[in-house]
Order: C-alpha cells, then sequence, then structure tokens
C-alpha cells in the first residue's frame, strides 16, 4: 500500500519569511513521482512542484523548493519570501509511474501573517 | 483553454437518491479521474477512465459508478446516497504520462 503522511496539520509565517513544511511517503514502488498541490479556499488544486523520484536533483520553481530524501522517503517544501497569496492548505502527494492515480497526504493548512 | 471544467458546482440531495455529476477535461487530455474529499481531508481516488473504459479503482463501492465519452469527458454517479457521501468531488485530467490538472469540484451534500 502507499501512505503519504502530513504531521503538521497546520503552519504559520510571517510575510517574507521562510517556511518549510514536511511529508513522509511509503511504496514499493521504483518507478514514482512526488508533487506539492495547494489547495485555496477557491478549492480548485493547484500544482506547486514535481519531483520525479529517478531524479538525485531536487526541484525548484521561483519561491518553492523541495528537499527529497529517497532513502528516508522524505519530501518536505520550503517556501521563501512567504507571500500573503501562499496562505492555503498544502497537500503532499504521491503519483505511481505509467498512471495518474494519485495518493493525497492529509494536509497542511498554512497561513501567512502580514 | 477552459482547463477542467466540472457541473454542477453545488448540489444538494436526499438519502437514497442517485445523483450525476459531470467533467469535461483539460483540451488534449485523454484521462479523466475522480476524488472524493471529505472536509479536512485529503481527497481520496475513486476511478480513473482512460480510452472509454476503467483502468483503475480505488476502494469505493459499487454504488460509485462511471462513465467516459469519445470525447473524454466522464461522469460519475452514486447510487443510493448516504450522509457520509457528502463531499467535495473533484475531477482530475491528464494526458498520459503527465501532471493532473484539477477542476474546482462539486459540492455535495446528502441531507
Amino acid at each position: 500500500a502507499q501512505t503519504v503522511t502530513q504531521s503538521q496539520p497546520e503552519m504559520s509565517v510571517q510575510e517574507a519569511e521562510t517556511v518549510t513544511l514536511s511529508c513522509t511517503y511509503d511504496t514499493s514502488e521504483s518507478d514514482y513521482y512526488l508533487f506539492w498541490y495547494k489547495q485555496p479556499p477557491s478549492r480548485q488544486m493547484i500544482l506547486v512542484i514535481r519531483q520525479e523520484a529517478y531524479k538525485q536533483q531536487n526541484a525548484t520553481e521561483n519561491r518553492f523548493s523541495v528537499n527529497f530524501q529517497k532513502a528516508a522517503k522524505s519530501f518536505s517544501l520550503k517556501i521563501s519570501d512567504s507571500q500573503l497569496g501562499d496562505a492555503a492548505m498544502y497537500f503532499c502527494v504521491l503519483g505511481q509511474g505509467g498512471s495518474e492515480k494519485l495518493v493525497f497526504g492529509q494536509g497542511t493548512k498554512l497561513t501567512v501573517n502580514p | 483553454d477552459a482547463g477542467v471544467t466540472q457541473s454542477p458546482t453545488h448540489l444538494i440531495k436526499t438519502r437514497g437518491q442517485q445523483v450525476t455529476l459531470r467533467c469535461s477535461p483539460k483540451s488534449g487530455h485523454d484521462t479523466v479521474s475522480w476524488y472524493q474529499q471529505a472536509l479536512g481531508q485529503g481527497p481520496q481516488f475513486i476511478f480513473q477512465y482512460y480510452e472509454e473504459e476503467e483502468r483503475q479503482r480505488g476502494n469505493f463501492p459499487d454504488r460509485f459508478s462511471g462513465h467516459q465519452f469519445p470525447n473524454y469527458s466522464s461522469e460519475l454517479n452514486v447510487n443510493a446516497l448516504l450522509l457520509g457521501d457528502s463531499a467535495l468531488y473533484l475531477c482530475a485530467s491528464s494526458w498520459t504520462g503527465a501532471e493532473a490538472f484539477f477542476g474546482q469540484g462539486t459540492r455535495l451534500t446528502v441531507v
């Protein structure tokens, strides 16, 4: 079975500062992808960043970067220079290679304080 | 590009009734997946359609069924609604091997 665990139900950060969201996962597959999705109050799930398991280099997208520790099955998201628009529910997601079934964590609600 | 569109946005049904939710995938996408998101939880995979066939199914009862049409749009049907079926239902579309794009969901309330 594939599982994703987010141990931080809620996090808060001051505007312009840095925050890290944690995630651990478990899978027996060798071909998989990891994602962070953001879900604002509008409900639409938005892809933040994607990491292929076969790549050792950590993915970055502007102010968003990940720390992918494959042996430890850990996948954290760092948000730098936090903005008010970053406030949302963040989901760590595991995808199987060759199909698009996604396994979601429980989510971390991020609050950005002005 | 309209992205993934779902209809209706909100729906209220009575316990025991049947409901049909609809999804139009992003242009060029051939795979549609459905997820159920209960309040305060992460989405749970219901099933996935590709080439009009159910390719994968999550741990949901047979009351949940679906269909994919030749234009890749999809329907999710739920029979004999229970109070516990109240949730946000998300549709995601993708092109084989690529990232999934989500619609804004249908909020179903069963009373």
